[in-house]
């Protein structure tokens, strides 16, 4: 039982450079989530979906896509990346009235 | 809105209690969390309490919420070094759309041998 699971866990971008950050959930899970954690922060909601087919900005969704083509994957896309996107990013998953839960993270650092 | 604040430290010793204590502003919140984070880790969630209980207890933590007040703690009996971590109370209201958890910003709990 996987959980929920993040690729990469680790990535060193140039200024610039794109990339996608990969997140996965084997629970059947309608609500999926990305997070940015910032040093000493709590985290932050970047985009959220409902369910298949639907995504929906959150708090600081600026430099960052997402689509949800599949119940299981939402993966995150950064286009063009930034010193301010250096970060942890957290995806999690819940069903309502449910606990949340996350994947590892993926520690970015752009240059 | 919702908000969460926190404490940002708390140091005590080991074999003492700990208390991290949580306010949040939503009244309609409808779960209220707990998650361990340890350095360079993922979120670890400990406990969480429906918003219309008043406490819940799990071996060594026991959670307490006062609605009248919007206030939250949890409370680690004979605290260990192994709970040095940060501690980070979580929101999230169930009969909005996105059901999203709103995070404070964590406390660091630092237990002294």
């Amino acid at each position: 039982n996987a959980g929920v699971t993040q690729t990469p866990k680790f990535r060193i971008l140039k200024i610039g450079q794109s990339m996608t950050l990969q997140c996965t959930q084997d629970m059947n899970h309608n609500y999926m989530y990305w997070y940015r954690q910032d040093p000493g922060m709590g985290l932050k909601l970047i985009y959220y979906s409902v369910g298949a087919g639907i995504t929906d900005k959150g708090e600081v969704p600026n430099g960052y896509n997402v689509s949800r083509s599949t119940t299981e994957d939402f993966p995150l896309r950064l286009e063009l990346a930034a010193p301010s996107q250096t970060s942890v990013y957290f995806c999690a998953s819940k069903e309502r009235n449910t606990e949340a839960f996350f994947g590892q993270g993926t520690r970015l650092t752009v240059v | 809105g919702e908000d969460v604040e926190q404490s940002l430290f708390l140091s005590v010793r080991e074999g003492d209690s700990s208390v991290i204590n949580c306010t949040y502003t939503d009244s309609s919140s409808t779960y209220l969390y707990w998650y361990k984070q340890e350095p360079g880790a993922g979120l670890q969630l400990l406990t969480y309490i429906f918003s219309n209980m008043d406490m819940k207890q799990d071996q060594r933590l026991t959670v307490l919420l006062n609605k009248k007040d919007k206030h939250l703690s949890l409370r680690i009996a004979d605290t260990q070094t192994g709970d040095s971590a940060i501690y980070f109370c979580a929101e999230s209201i169930e009969d909005t759309g996105r059901r999203a958890l709103t995070f404070g910003s964590g406390t660091r709990l630092q237990v002294q041998p």
